[in-house]
Parts: C-alpha cells; structure tokens; sequence
C-alpha cells in the first residue's frame, strides 16, 4: 500500500542553519503530497502542499518540491529559527481519494539560540 | 469560526470502562477522519466519514472500536472495554472534499485527545 518514510530524527541545529527533512513516498497513481507540523501539546496544522509533479510548496520560509522521478519532498529552510522548534510530518493523499491522509512517523526539530 | 473541536482534552480511566471521544468538525467540512497518535507507530488514520456516510474503517485496530457521525456536526469515538494499549492521542481533522482526483484542500485538526487507560 501507500507509505511515506522520513528521516529519523530528532534534529538538532542552531539559529540560522539550513534545514533539510528528507522525505520519501510510495504510491501508485498520483498522490498529493503535504508537509504539516506540530508544535507542542497541539494539533498538526499544514505547512504546505503540492499536488502535482515538479509542484513548489512553499510557506514561512519553507519550501518543498514534488519530485515524480525520485518519489520525494523533501523540506528546506534556509535559516531556521528558535521558533520553528517543532515535530514535522510528511504526508501524502492518494490519488482519487477524498482527503484521507498517510503519515511518514515525523521528525522533531529542535533549534537552539 | 473556532476550528475543530474536541472533548475531553484529556480522559484516564480503568482499564475495562467505555470511554467516548468527541468532535464538533469546521461547519461546511463534508470529510472527517479520525487519527491516533502513539510513540511506536505515528499517525494512524483509524475511519473517515464522508457526507456523515463512513468510507473507510480498515485503520479500525479491533471491534472494541465504533465511530459515528450522526450529524454534520458531531461524531463520536468509542472504546468499549478499553485497555492499557489504546493510550494515545487522538485527533480529529475536518476538510471540504469538493471531489475529482486531486487532493487540494486542507484537514484541519482538533487540539487532540489524550487518552490514558489504567
């Protein structure tokens, strides 16, 4: 069936680092694909999406691209902040689906001053 | 509007008691699914309901499980009898499912509910 893999984690970086989250989907037809976050003691909001091949998300300084050829979506942020302290999601919704979401196990980041 | 809501935020109780969880989705949201959240295997989608009408409900781990939506703006969560390994988080998320292929629409997930059986 679908599935999505993500990096271990958690991540640890200081102010202003690059971030990479690497993320991995296996599907057939053709999914969308999601990044959500989730900060603590809340619910999951989204950070971005893409629906199609070659599709940039993009939010907060976050982006992500949809990669069709290597099946991934893999989260960026140039310079992150004490702020984006956080466990990230990746997900996907299969194609011809009404909405129901598949869930990589999440990466928890941590930024430090 | 003040989002998803669900009730209790927190719930422990005996292992062996029934234990009901609540969601109030996003008024106009057509899709609501239910997830658990544990440490050992993430976000599990357990049901989702479509228009009140359940799709799907493979993610339903046993029969002690029931959801269901009797109105657009209410559907529960039930456990009856509850054990030790259903304590997890559970969430609740609402979207606008407009149809065709293409998933491009938001879930919007509740605070959660963090359920602990003793």
């Amino acid at each position: 069936g679908d599935s999505v893999t993500q990096m271990e984690g958690p991540v640890t970086l200081s102010e202003e680092a690059f971030l990479t989250i690497n993320c991995t989907y296996t599907a057939t037809g053709y999914p969308s694909l999601f990044w959500y976050v989730q900060y603590p003691g809340e619910g999951l909001q989204l950070l971005l999406k893409a629906t199609k091949a070659d599709d940039k998300g993009s939010n907060k300084g976050f982006e992500a691209t949809y990669r069709k050829e290597t099946t991934s979506f893999h989260l960026e942020k140039g310079s992150v902040q004490v702020s984006d302290s956080a466990v990230y999601f990746c997900a996907l919704s299969p194609g011809g689906s009404q909405g129901n979401l598949i869930f990589g196990k999440g990466t928890k980041l941590s930024v430090k001053p | 509007d003040a989002g998803v809501i669900q009730s209790p935020r927190h719930e422990v109780t005996e292992m062996g008691q029934e234990v009901t969880l609540r969601c109030k989705p996003i008024s106009g949201h057509n899709s609501l699914f239910w997830y658990r959240q544990t440490m050992m295997r993430g976000l599990e989608l357990l049901i989702y309901f479509n228009n009140n009408v359940p799709i799907d409900d493979s993610g339903m781990p046993e029969d002690r499980f029931s959801a269901k939506m009797p109105n657009a703006s209410f559907s529960t969560l039930k456990i009856q009898p509850s054990e030790p390994r259903d304590s997890a988080v559970y969430f609740c998320a609402s979207s606008l499912w407009t149809g065709g292929a293409v998933m491009n629409t938001e879930a919007f997930f509740g605070q959660g509910t963090r359920l602990t059986v003793v």
